[in-house]
């Protein structure tokens, strides 16, 4: 269950910075991550995916790194702009024929113009 | 042209009521969610769909119940609403070999 009174993680950036939001996830038998960005009133939007055989996946703007030894991933937004302001979640499937996304915990973005 | 769309948007009931949750989808996805959301934006699993057998109930009350009329749908229905129920539920949709899901835009349920 969740812990009681513990606040959304929260990363302040100004605008024109590169973002890192760090996830780690549990379970080792897990072979693909998506981060998602959900904005204020918005349900969640996929941003980019990576699978288990790879440790790195870029995309526009965004690059999500992967270190399965430590289980651990990260996503890296470059020149960070106020529209990405948004709470991010990383999420893990676990191989087995259905895809059934487990999320973490979630991180407040608040870019600042 | 909504690919995933879910009514009502916002829902406020008295506790003890019934109330239902509509989401359909119109991208030919195997598999359909549903999540709660609370207010510390925790997003927690309910149910998951795949071509109208449930494949998962995450220690979710009785009171909640799936429907799933076809491919295309997953209602979600509540019996004897109670306060901790307020929440925000989110449908959402995937591919059977996944790309990652397509959420709606969420229901706000206000139990009072």
């Amino acid at each position: 269950g969740e812990s009681v009174g513990l606040h959304l993680p929260t990363l302040s950036v100004q605008e024109g910075d590169n973002s890192i939001i760090n996830c780690a996830y549990s379970n080792s038998a897990s072979d693909y991550f998506i981060w998602y960005k959900q904005e204020s009133g918005k349900g969640p939007q996929f941003i980019i995916d990576i699978r288990s055989n790879m440790d790195k996946r870029q995309g526009q703007r965004v690059t999500v790194l992967l270190n399965k030894t430590v289980k651990h991933l990260s996503l890296q937004i470059a020149a960070t702009q106020p529209g990405d302001s948004a709470v991010y979640f990383c999420a893990e499937n676990i191989a087995g024929g259905s895809y059934i996304p487990t999320f973490g915990r979630g991180t407040s973005l608040i870019v600042h113009p | 042209d909504t690919a995933v769309s879910q009514t009502p948007k916002y829902l406020v009931t008295q506790m003890g009521n019934d109330k239902s949750i509509k989401c359909e989808q119109n991208l030919g996805h195997d598999t359909m969610y549903w999540y709660k959301q609370d207010s510390k934006k925790f997003l927690k699993i309910m149910f998951s769909y795949n071509n109208k057998e449930l494949i998962i109930n995450e220690t979710v009350p009785n009171r909640f119940s799936p429907k799933s009329p076809d491919k295309a749908h997953l209602n979600l229905h509540i019996n004897s609403l109670e306060l901790g129920d307020s929440a925000v539920y989110f449908c959402a949709s995937s591919p059977r070999d996944s790309s990652g899901c397509t959420f709606g835009s969420g229901t706000r349920l206000t139990v009072v």
